[in-house]
Formats: structure tokens, C-alpha cells, sequence
């Protein structure tokens, strides 16, 4: 079974520029999850997807957002960059029964995001 | 705000010592605990999810514990190897509005040979 893919894997992008992220969930997954790791911070939930539905949010600006497509597929954009948009993104798949609190999220290898 | 806090934030070991870190975190609403193993240019990869209170999971020289009523749970790793050096990350899932994974910062763990 395939992990979950995350592209591409490294983007350097100059301010104000607009990005986009593609992330593959594993087969039969539905739930998609984003966050955004920078230097000396844990991962920041960013938002998640089920179902081609946001079903949660976390606390960034409206300059990041996402959707979802009907194969499970999850794209995440970041319009008007700046600098301290330069991070590791990260997503994270997880079984699609429900969205069970206990199940394990399963991540890819992450986009890096310079940006300059 | 819901914070998960992980001690220590970094540690260095020789070959053969055992180890442990803990996790700790907000117990009102609490669902589950999840620990990760993060190796350098890796995937994060799930090592427990833990949701009872006193439950224990063992897994080869890596096991760990959770106390919801205090909110904490303990990661202990058995005589570390080298291959053991990785961030070791702790996240949490809570009820309600918030049914998100909430992490930790990690602990680095470096077991040098």
C-alpha cells in the first residue's frame, strides 16, 4: 500500500508570490489533515479535510487555505508569502471510517518552503 | 488554548542506557494520546495511540503509559541504539470543537554508539 506523497518536496518561492501544495492520502483514506512545523515550534494544525468538507480549522491567517477533491487528493495554498511562511509542511492521512478519535494519522515527507 | 508540553527538549545517551520523556497535557475533554517517532528526513511514524487511563503499550525496547486523570503520559525506550536517536513526538486529540491533533515540540533523543 502506498504512503501518503506529498508534492513536490522542496520550493523556493519570493515574497508575495502565491504556492501550492499537493498531498496524495493512502488509498481509502479520506481524512486529510495539514500543519506546518518552523524552527523550534511543534506542528501547527492548519486545517483538515473530510470528504471534500473542512471539517476544522486552526489559527492562521485566511492567506492559507485548502480543499479537498472527490479521490481524496488535498491541495493547500498559501497566496501573498512572506517570509515567515517558510516552513515544513506536513500532511497526514487517516482511516476512512468516520473520523474515529483513536485512529493514526499517517503522514507524508513534507514540502519544504523557502521563502525569499 | 490547549498546550502539550514535552520534557525534555533534548537528550543525549550512550549506547545501552535506558531512557525515558515525558508528555504532558490539558486532561479536560481528553480523547487520545499518539507518540511519534520523527528520524531526520523521515515521515513521522506512529508508534502508540493511547486512550484509557492507565493504559500501556509495548512495542520491541519502546513502551509507554498514560495517566488521563493527571494528564501525563510517559515514553521509556530500553536500551538504546544508535538507530533509536530520533525526535520523539506526543500529540493529543480532544472532544468537541477541538477534534484536532495537538503536538508537543518534541524530544530529540541522540543515543551515540
Amino acid at each position: 500500500k502506498a504512503g501518503v506523497t506529498q508534492t513536490p518536496r522542496y520550493l523556493i518561492k519570493t515574497r508575495g508570490q502565491q504556492v501550492t501544495l499537493s498531498c496524495s492520502p493512502i488509498s481509502g483514506h479520506r481524512s486529510v489533515s495539514w500543519y506546518q512545523q518552523t524552527p523550534g515550534q511543534g506542528l501547527q494544525f492548519l486545517f483538515e479535510y473530510f470528504s471534500e468538507t473542512q471539517r476544522n480549522k486552526g489559527n492562521f491567517p485566511g492567506r492559507f487555505s485548502g480543499r479537498q477533491f472527490s479521490n481524496s487528493r488535498s491541495e493547500m495554498n498559501v497566496s501573498t508569502l512572506e517570509l515567515g511562511d517558510s516552513a515544513l509542511y506536513l500532511c497526514a492521512s487517516r482511516s476512512d471510517r468516520a473520523v474515529q478519535m483513536n485512529t493514526e494519522a499517517f503522514f507524508g515527507q513534507g514540502t519544504r518552503l523557502t521563502v525569499v | 488554548i490547549l498546550n502539550v508540553e514535552q520534557s525534555p527538549q533534548s537528550l543525549h545517551v550512550q549506547e545501552g542506557d535506558s531512557t525515558n520523556f515525558t508528555c504532558s497535557f490539558p486532561s479536560s475533554n481528553f480523547y487520545a494520546l499518539h507518540w511519534y517517532r520523527w528520524e531526520t528526513a523521515k515521515s513521522p511514524e506512529a508508534l502508540f495511540v493511547m486512550t484509557l487511563n492507565g493504559d500501556e503499550k509495548k512495542k520491541g525496547r519502546i513502551s509507554a503509559t498514560l495517566n488521563t486523570k493527571e494528564g501525563y503520559s510517559y515514553l521509556y525506550i530500553k536500551g538504546s541504539q544508535p538507530e533509536d536517536s530520533a525526535t520523539y513526538l506526543c500529540a493529543c486529540r480532544y472532544g468537541g470543537a477541538t477534534n484536532k491533533l495537538i503536538f508537543g515540540t518534541g524530544t530529540l533523543l541522540a543515543v551515540q554508539p
